[in-house]
């Protein structure tokens, strides 16, 4: 079964705790994001990797942190540093950069 | 930045009535749009991409249109079906594969 899997699908985070989300994808993509959503808004791009170990930062990347050490695998980090951090979190892959991206099941973030 | 903009926040049509959900861009140097259905608590769903050389495509029941003249992108869902009620966005590409930019979507609700 084909896809792109985020977990975990509800997260509660505390002040000053840092929280990962997972994002796995099995489709071969060379490509990957992070997107935020939040109520009634676009999404808006946090992280993308074109490729293995290399990552940029998207429009709203201040107080998070990924890494791409797989091509599988594109790990987010919530640092204590996002002050706002409750959001619908989305992550997606392309074969292509910025062409056709397919999301995952998305990670709701809240603050304890 | 350019942004995509939507027309209408809501829609609302009889279950079996044809659907038109319309986008508004402003990038002229956008040659890649894409559709995405997202229900409550989901990840976006891929529906259908268009690239700037073409003006319409088609797939199973849905057709977008690309009038490039005026900027616009509309979605057409044939036969509406309670199961297509969900929100509906478009995304754009301006060219250059920085990132796509998304609007911030119509919600259609599908009335029996």
């Amino acid at each position: 079964d084909g896809g792109i899997t985020q977990s975990p699908k509800y997260l509660f985070r505390k002040e000053g705790q840092n929280v990962t989300l997972s994002c796995e994808q099995n489709l071969n993509h060379d490509a990957m994001y992070w997107y935020r959503q939040d109520p009634g808004q676009g999404l808006r791009l946090i992280y993308y990797s074109q490729i293995v170990n290399d990552f940029q930062k998207g429009d709203i990347a201040e107080g998070y942190s990924v890494s791409r050490e797989k091509k599988e695998s594109f790990p987010l980090t919530v640092t204590s540093a996002q002050k706002n951090p409750t959001a619908f979190y989305l992550c997606a892959s392309s074969m292509t950069l910025m062409k056709k991206l397919f999301f995952g099941s998305g990670t709701q973030l809240s603050v304890l | 930045g350019e942004s995509v903009g939507l027309h209408l926040p809501t829609l609302s049509v009889q279950e079996g009535d044809n659907s038109i959900i319309n986008c508004a861009y402003s990038n002229s140097a956008s040659d890649y749009f894409i559709w995405y259905k997202q229900e409550s608590g989901k990840g976006p769903q891929f529906i259908i991409d268009i690239r700037s050389n073409m003006d319409k495509r088609q797939g199973q029941r849905v057709t977008v249109l690309l009038n490039k003249t005026v900027k616009h992108l509309s979605l057409q869902i044939a036969a509406t079906q309670p199961g297509d009620s969900a929100v509906y966005f478009c995304a754009e590409n301006p060219g250059s594969a920085r990132q796509l930019t998304f609007g911030s979507g119509t919600q259609l609700t599908v009335l029996p």
